[in-house]
Order: C-alpha cells, then structure tokens, then sequence
C-alpha cells in the first residue's frame, strides 16, 4: 500500500540552526500538509500546498518557516532558526484530490528535537 | 479559533468490553473524521463521517456525525488488545466551497487494554 515517508525520522539540532525535514508524498496525492504535534498534546496543522503554492497557513507557520517541492516527488519543511520550542513531531500528509482531500494520508514524522 | 473537546482524555478497559469516546465542538464543521495513532506513527483514518446524522461503521468501529454538526462520537465493540492507542477526533470546515485539509484535531483519548 503507498505510504507517506518522512526522512529523517529523528533530528537533532542546536536553537539557532536550521532545519530541513523531507517528505515523499503518495504519488498520485496532488495536496500536501505539515502538522506537528508537541509531546502530548494534540496534532497542529501547520500547512497546506498545491499547485506549487501555500494554501493556507496557522498562525504557527511564520517567517522561520517555508515549505517547497523541489522536484517531482518531495516535499519539504524548512525551519530558519530553530527555537527550544519547535521541538515537536511534524508529520507530512498527502491527499488525493479536492473531492477527497479531507482523507489525509499522513507519514510516520520526524521527531525535532532543539537543544 | 475552532477547539474541539475530546473526551474521555484516557480509558483502561478489559479486553471485550465496548468503548465510547466523543468530542464537541464550539462551532461547526462540515466532515468529522476519527484517527487512531500508535506509538512513533502518524494518526491513521478510521472513519470519515459527511453529512450530520450519518452513521458509518467499519468492522467494529462505528462512529456518527451529530445532527447539530458540533459533535461526534466513536463506538469500539468487543475490545481486543492491539485496539490499544490515541484516539483522535477530528473536523474539517470548508469555506465557500473548497477546503486547503485543514483539520482541526481534538486532544485525543488514551485507550489501554487489558487483556
């Protein structure tokens, strides 16, 4: 069964740095989100992508963060100057299509940890 | 922003047993959707629920969309143990026609099994 992969699945960082987290979205899936989740507490949407543009962002998603597709097949987070508190799980989901875009298909996360 | 209260937050039960968990809502949203997350993975789609008062069932799982379209709940019959996870509601609200997949997650409920 096509699955979302997401590499690596633990990074480590120093505040300050920046990040870049990677996703292989299904295939097919034409819409593509990042969520974070914090330890313990709920899933976050941060981000929503088609058509090679954002289609809506919380409030979480600011300047230090942005969002690309590279190429044909990845899909990527990039975090400019990480803060103690992004240390969190993001995880990428991927949809199919409008119609059926509510059936996000999410990865199994990398787990960001900033020191 | 739209909150979505989950309830119970955690449910230690014997195998066999029937569980009940629900959420509610301040506001409404157009597709309920019921999530389940093992440890180190990304929330996996249960049920996905589109019109107020549907009831949908998938094997032991049966969930339904409040006709208010404010809340939802999830029934697990005859517990087994790799039931065990969170458990996570979720909403969607599209506006003017389309939806970016936005979900708005609940805080999830902790479900152990014993067996």
């Amino acid at each position: 069964e096509p699955e979302v992969t997401q590499t690596p699945s633990h990074q480590v960082t120093q505040m300050g740095q920046e990040v870049i987290l990677r996703c292989v979205p299904i295939s097919n899936h034409l819409y593509f989100y990042w969520y974070r989740q914090i330890l313990g507490q709920k899933v976050e949407f941060l981000v929503s992508f088609y058509n090679n543009e954002i289609s809506e962002k919380s409030e979480i998603f600011d300047d230090q963060f942005s969002v690309e597709r590279p190429d044909g097949s990845n899909f990527t987070l990039k975090i400019r100057s990480t803060k103690l508190e992004d240390s969190a799980m993001y995880f990428c989901a991927s949809s199919v299509s409008f119609a059926t875009n509510e059936k996000l298909f999410f990865g199994s996360g990398t787990q960001l940890s900033v020191l | 922003g739209q909150q979505l209260n989950q309830s119970p937050q955690s449910m230690f039960i014997q195998e066999g047993e029937d569980v009940s968990m629900n959420c509610t809502s301040s506001s409404i949203f157009n597709t309920w959707l019921w999530y389940k997350q093992d440890p180190g993975e990304g929330p996996v789609l249960l049920i996905a629920l589109y019109k107020a008062g549907e009831l949908t069932s998938n094997g032991r799982l049966t969930a339904q969309f409040g006709i208010t379209r404010k809340d939802s709940f999830l029934n697990i019959s005859a517990s087994i143990p790799s039931d065990v996870g969170i458990y996570f509601c979720a909403g969607q609200l599209r506006a003017g026609g389309t939806s970016y997949g936005k979900l708005t997650f609940g805080q999830g409920t902790i479900l152990t099994v014993h067996p």
